[in-house]
């Protein structure tokens, strides 16, 4: 069965680096989402992505953020200056269709600012 | 706002009892509940919607409007059920899932 895949599965940065976060969701599907978990919270939306651009995106995507599709299989969250409360659990996942399907998600990777 | 209550962090039972959790949620369209599931050191998985009215693995869940709650239940444990079991909502319109805090469901034997 395919599956969402992720990159790394833990990152350790230093605060004001830049990471990138990747993702190859699942072939066929069209859109595409980020969710991050902090330890002990619940999981919290990012945002959405069809068509090349954004659909919807939560208070906690701000200028910081940003999200890309580079070529035809992965998708990227890329944070640009972190900090020490973006330590968290990073979900990608995919949907074919949000209307009728499910959305399917990655194992995480495990972002930890020193 | 949209919010997706689930009271109890830590539920558990012996193999064989009924199990019921509580998803609590405040919308006031017509939302669309979820229940994922997160076994130990695997991704979160869709265990059931409402809109399919399925039974998976011996669980059910109905959507009542009135006490605005999708409780998940289970009239039997078994201890591969151990695992952290989520409540979300969509709202109309949207793709964005609202997550509960999770409840860890611990089926001993």
């Amino acid at each position: 069965e395919p599956e969402v895949t992720q990159t790394p599965s833990h990152q350790v940065t230093q605060m004001g680096q830049e990471v990138i976060l990747r993702c190859v969701p699942i072939s066929n599907h069209l859109y595409f989402y980020w969710y991050r978990q902090i330890l002990g919270q619940k999981v919290e939306f990012l945002v959405s992505f069809y068509n090349n651009e954004i659909s919807e995106k939560s208070e906690i995507f701000d200028d910081q953020f940003s999200v890309e599709r580079p070529d035809g299989s992965n998708f990227t969250l890329k944070i640009r200056s972190t900090k020490l409360e973006d330590s968290a659990m990073y979900f990608c996942a995919s949907s074919a269709d949000p209307s009728t399907d499910t959305q399917y998600f990655g194992p995480g990777t495990r972002l930890t600012v020193l | 706002a949209q919010r997706v209550t689930q009271p109890e962090k830590l539920l558990s039972v012996f193999k064989g009892a009924p199990v019921e959790l509580k998803c609590n949620y405040s919308y006031s369209g017509s939302p669309e509940l979820f229940w994922y599931v997160q076994y130990s050191r695997q991704r979160l998985q869709l265990l059931l919607r409402h809109i399919s009215r399925e039974s998976i693995k011996g669980f059910t869940a109905d959507l009542n409007k009135g006490e605005t709650s999708f409780h998940l239940k289970k009239p039997f444990a078994q201890e591969e059920d151990s695992a952290m079991y989520y409540c979300a909502l969509r709202r109309y319109n949207t793709d964005k899932l609202i997550f509960g805090t999770g409840t860890r469901l611990q089926v001993f034997p």
